[in-house]
């Protein structure tokens, strides 16, 4: 079966520059998640897209943003980087049809700042 | 917000024994409790869930409990085997139709030695 698909899996970047991390969804599923995952920590909620829509914000700092397109996959823009934002991010897909969403996760993108 | 405290943080147990994970939490009004397997370099793997409508449910060698009035669940897993060695993270979420963020717990490290 088709998953979560996120690229890329490794990225290394300089403080002060951007980074662009992409997310396909799993066909069919009309919301995406953001989650960033610290070293040894519980993975941490930043935003949520439905049907293109934000719908949820967590703790995503301002320097980040996001969006969800047509095709819905989503991208999550990261700016004037900082050390502590190195951390593994995860992107979730669901279908919120039926009423009972569960949540599929990707493989995460690791993110090292230097 | 919801708060989801989980223990132990760290398991290890003799392959073919079992391995229980507790997890509490602090909104009654959450209704969703997934379960989620993360081995090392990969994503959260949804391996059960369980809705606030039924206090228990089985899957093969795994299992998860509900007490709502206690505001806690667990994880039981069975004739554990070494590829049951992860870490183990519960969530909680309020399910309404709009959104489902999950709130994790602080994750367990299952070592099922052989």
């Amino acid at each position: 079966a088709a998953g979560v698909i996120q690229s890329p899996r490794h990225l290394i970047k300089e403080k002060r520059e951007t980074a662009t991390l992409k997310c396909y969804p799993i066909p069919r599923h009309d919301t995406v998640y953001w989650y960033q995952q610290g070293p040894g920590q519980d993975p941490q909620f930043l935003i949520s897209f439905y049907e293109k829509m934000q719908s949820d914000k967590g703790s995503i700092p301002d320097r980040f943003s996001a969006q969800q397109f047509s095709d819905y996959h989503s991208e999550l823009n990261m700016s004037s980087l900082e050390l502590g934002d190195s951390a593994l991010y995860f992107c979730a897909s669901s279908s919120r049809t039926g009423g009972q969403e569960k949540l599929f996760f990707g493989s995460g993108t690791q993110l090292s700042v230097l | 917000g919801e708060n989801v405290e989980q223990h132990p943080s760290t398991l290890s147990v003799q392959e073919g024994d079992s391995a229980v994970i507790k997890c509490t939490y602090s909104d009654s009004a959450s209704n969703y409790f997934p379960w989620y397997k993360q081995e090392l370099g990969k994503g959260p793997q949804l391996i059960i869930d369980i809705r606030s409508n039924v206090g228990e449910k089985k899957d093969q060698r795994i299992a998860v409990t509900l007490n709502k009035t206690a505001k806690h669940f667990s994880l039981h897993i069975t004739e554990t085997q070494p590829e049951d060695s992860a870490v183990y993270f519960c969530a909680a979420s309020i399910q309404r139709g709009a959104g489902n963020m999950l709130t994790f717990g602080g994750g367990t490290r299952l070592m099922v030695k052989p």
